[in-house]
C-alpha cells in the first residue's frame, strides 16, 4: 500500500511570491491535515480536510489556505511568502480524523 | 499555552537497556496519544497508540503507559537500538467536534543509542 506522498520534496520562493504544495494520502483515507515544523515553534497544525470540506483549522494567518478534491488529494497554499514561511510542510492522512495520523515525507520551503 | 511538554529534550542510553521517554499534557479533553519517530528532514513515523480507556499498549518492543490521574504517558524501548536513534515527539488529540484530525504536538526528544 503506498505511503502518503508530497510533491514537491525542496522548493524555494522569493519573498511576496505564492506556492502550492500537494499531498495525496493513503489510499481509502478520507481526512487529510497539513502541519507546519519549524525549530523555533515544532509542529503545529494549519488546518483538516474531510471530504472536500475544512473541517478544523489552526493559528494561521489567511495566507495559509487548502483544499482537497474528490479523490482526496490534498493542496495547500500559501500567498505573499514572507521569510518566517520557510519551514518543512507534512501532510498527514488518516481514515477518518479520529485514528492514527500517517505523515508524508514533507516539503521543504526555503523563502529568500 | 503548551499542552503537550516533553520535558527532557535529550535522552541518552546504552544498546540494550531501556529507552524511557516522558510526556505530559494539560488538556483533560484529550483522549487519543500517538507517538511518533522522525529523523531530520523526513516525516514522523508513527510508532503506537493509546486511548484513554486503556492505561497500557504494546507493540514488539515499543510500550506506552497512560496515567489519566497524572496527565502523563510514557514510551518504553526494551531493548534500545542504535537504530532507534532519532527524534521522538508525544502527541495528543481530542476527536470530536472541532477538533478532527488536529494532533497537539509536544517538543520533541532526541533519543541516542550507544552502541
Amino acid at each position: 500500500k503506498a505511503g502518503v506522498t508530497q510533491t514537491p520534496r525542496y522548493l524555494i520562493k522569493t519573498r511576496g511570491q505564492q506556492v502550492t504544495l500537494s499531498c495525496s494520502p493513503i489510499s481509502g483515507h478520507r481526512s487529510v491535515s497539513w502541519y507546519q515544523q519549524t525549530p523555533g515553534q515544532g509542529l503545529q497544525f494549519l488546518f483538516e480536510y474531510f471530504s472536500e470540506t475544512q473541517r478544523n483549522k489552526g493559528n494561521f494567518p489567511g495566507r495559509f489556505s487548502g483544499r482537497q478534491f474528490s479523490n482526496s488529494r490534498s493542496e495547500m497554499n500559501v500567498s505573499t511568502l514572507e521569510l518566517g514561511d520557510s519551514a518543512l510542510y507534512l501532510c498527514a492522512s488518516s481514515t477518518s480524523g479520529n485514528t492514527e495520523a500517517f505523515f508524508g515525507q514533507g516539503t521543504r520551503l526555503t523563502v529568500v | 499555552d503548551q499542552q503537550v511538554k516533553q520535558n527532557s529534550p535529550s535522552l541518552s542510553v546504552q544498546e540494550g537497556r531501556i529507552s524511557i521517554l516522558n510526556c505530559d499534557y494539560t488538556n483533560s479533553m484529550f483522549d487519543y496519544f500517538l507517538w511518533y519517530k522522525k529523523y531530520p528532514a523526513e516525516g514522523p513515523t508513527f510508532l503506537i497508540s493509546i486511548s484513554s480507556i486503556k492505561d497500557k499498549n504494546e507493540d514488539g518492543r515499543f510500550t506506552v503507559f497512560l496515567n489519566k490521574s497524572a496527565k502523563h504517558l510514557s514510551l518504553h524501548i526494551v531493548p534500545s537500538q542504535p537504530g532507534d536513534s532519532a527524534v521522538y515527539f508525544c502527541a495528543a488529540s481530542a476527536p470530536s467536534g472541532t477538533s478532527y484530525g488536529k494532533l497537539t504536538f509536544g517538543q520533541g526528544t532526541i533519543l541516542t543509542v550507544h552502541p
